[in-house]
């Protein structure tokens, strides 16, 4: 069954370094999402991207956030100066489909410790 | 955003079939209903969706009330790895997917 590969599965950065965490969709997918997770807490939307932009972000999503589809392959998320708050999983997404017919494909996650 | 409301927790003993229950009575007639898990330390995952009628997947059958205003996942036979928080989640159009609190489930051995 086709997976969405994240990686690293873990990673250990210093408080402003910077990180990018890298996921590989499903291949035909198009519609790509990052959510987060802290401890403890709900998953939360991050953004969702579609044909080169973001479709839409939430208000966690700051200036410190970006992402990218650098080829047709992986999508990424960059964190630019990282924060003790940035600590929690982050789990990439795709669908097929936009609309509420399609589900989402979850990767296993990346767990961000920011130290 | 439409709501959902399920118990906090719930628990089921192994092999004997799990119902967990979703009350959405502000559905609205374009709204779909998805289920999702989280597995312990794992991401999310697609369990099934349905608009009107019952569903039937190879994880799970979803029973959708005539009203719709609640629906319940049926889990035909728990086993241990079917211990994880169950996300009901109200989807219009193109809304994307959001996580409530879920139903935690435990299964018994």
């Amino acid at each position: 069954e086709p997976e969405v590969t994240q990686t690293p599965s873990h990673q250990v950065t210093q408080m402003g370094q910077e990180v990018i965490l890298r996921c590989v969709p499903i291949s035909n997918h198009l519609y790509f999402y990052w959510y987060r997770q802290i401890l403890g807490q709900k998953v939360e939307f991050l953004v969702s991207f579609y044909n080169n932009e973001i479709s839409e972000k939430s208000e966690i999503f700051d200036d410190q956030f970006s992402v990218e589809r650098p080829d047709g392959s992986n999508f990424t998320l960059k964190i630019r100066s990282t924060k003790l708050e940035d600590s929690a999983m982050y789990f990439c997404a795709s669908s097929v489909g936009q609309g509420a017919a399609y589900g989402y494909t979850f990767g296993s996650g990346t767990r961000l410790t920011v130290v | 955003d439409a709501k959902t409301t399920q118990p906090n927790s719930m628990e089921s003993n192994e092999e004997e079939p799990v119902h967990l229950p979703c009350n959405h009575s502000t559905i609205s007639g374009t709204d779909y209903i998805h289920w999702y898990r989280q597995l312990p330390s794992q991401g999310p995952e697609y369990v099934i969706h349905g608009l009107t009628s019952n569903v039937n997947n190879r994880m799970a059958s979803l029973a959708i009330a005539e009203d719709r205003k609640s629906s319940t996942l049926i889990l035909h036979r728990a086993t241990l790895r079917d211990a994880a928080v169950y996300y009901c989640i109200l989807r219009t159009s193109y809304d994307k997917v959001i996580f409530g609190p879920g139903t935690s489930l435990s299964v018994i051995p």
